[in-house]
């Protein structure tokens, strides 16, 4: 089985600071990681992925979050953040375990204060 | 632009009615997934189909029904609704080749009267 763990569930933040999400995964075969946002009454949007390769991968918009399979961690970060930014943030995990189910952890709250 | 389409995005039930939300595809995935999910919380997975094959999780409630009739379009009914199934439901696609990155609609907002 499949998890992830979302050990903030709340952020503040002030605008122009870094940033960290965490997020730990536990399975038992290969996955492949994702970090979503989700701003109110919308759906989700990917924010970027690791399926293979570098275990680095960026977003467009300056996020970042590195595959840490020894710590079988995902987190995610942001040297600068902006108002903008403020939303929920989920870390997801899929898997070749009962037809590629995509599980959420609980998501955390990022608060971007002026 | 290919994408996934819910709808209503707001819908107003009364308690006991039947209620069906739908979602449809332009992306062709062969996997397609309902969520719940409540204020403030994650999305919680209630089933999935993997093309024809239905995938219902060991806690979805049996008030809760899905039916693809096509790759396009699925649906989710709520035989019974109660108060605790006001809730966002979320529409989501994936291709199995691209590792499940998941592509969701912009959900259905659920009231129950």
């Amino acid at each position: 089985a499949q998890s992830v763990t979302q050990l903030d569930s709340q952020v503040p933040v002030f605008e122009e600071a870094p940033v960290e999400l965490r997020c730990n995964y536990s399975s038992s075969v290969s996955v492949y990681l994702f970090w979503y946002v989700q701003y109110p009454n919308q759906g989700l949007q990917l924010l970027l992925k690791y399926l293979s390769g570098s275990t680095l991968v960026e977003s467009i918009n300056g996020f970042e979050a590195e595959f840490n399979k020894s710590q079988t961690s995902f987190h995610l970060r942001k040297p600068s953040v902006h108002i903008s930014d403020t939303a929920e943030y989920f870390c997801a995990v899929s898997g070749n375990t009962g037809g590629f189910k995509t599980i959420f952890g609980a998501g955390t709250r990022l608060f971007v204060k002026a | 632009d290919a994408m996934v389409i819910q709808n209503p995005r707001y819908q107003v039930t009364q308690f006991g009615k039947p209620v069906t939300l739908s979602c449809s595809q332009t992306l062709n995935h062969n996997v397609m997934y309902w969520y719940q999910q409540k204020s403030s919380q994650a999305p919680k997975l209630l089933f999935h189909y993997y093309d024809k094959d239905f995938n219902n999780e060991a806690d979805t409630p049996d008030n809760f029904q899905s039916r693809r009739p096509n790759t396009s379009f699925c649906f989710l009914d709520i035989r019974s609704p109660g108060l605790g199934d006001a809730a966002m439901y979320l529409c989501a696609t994936s291709r199995v080749e691209g590792g499940g990155e998941a592509f969701f609609g912009q959900g259905t907002r659920l009231t129950v009267v």
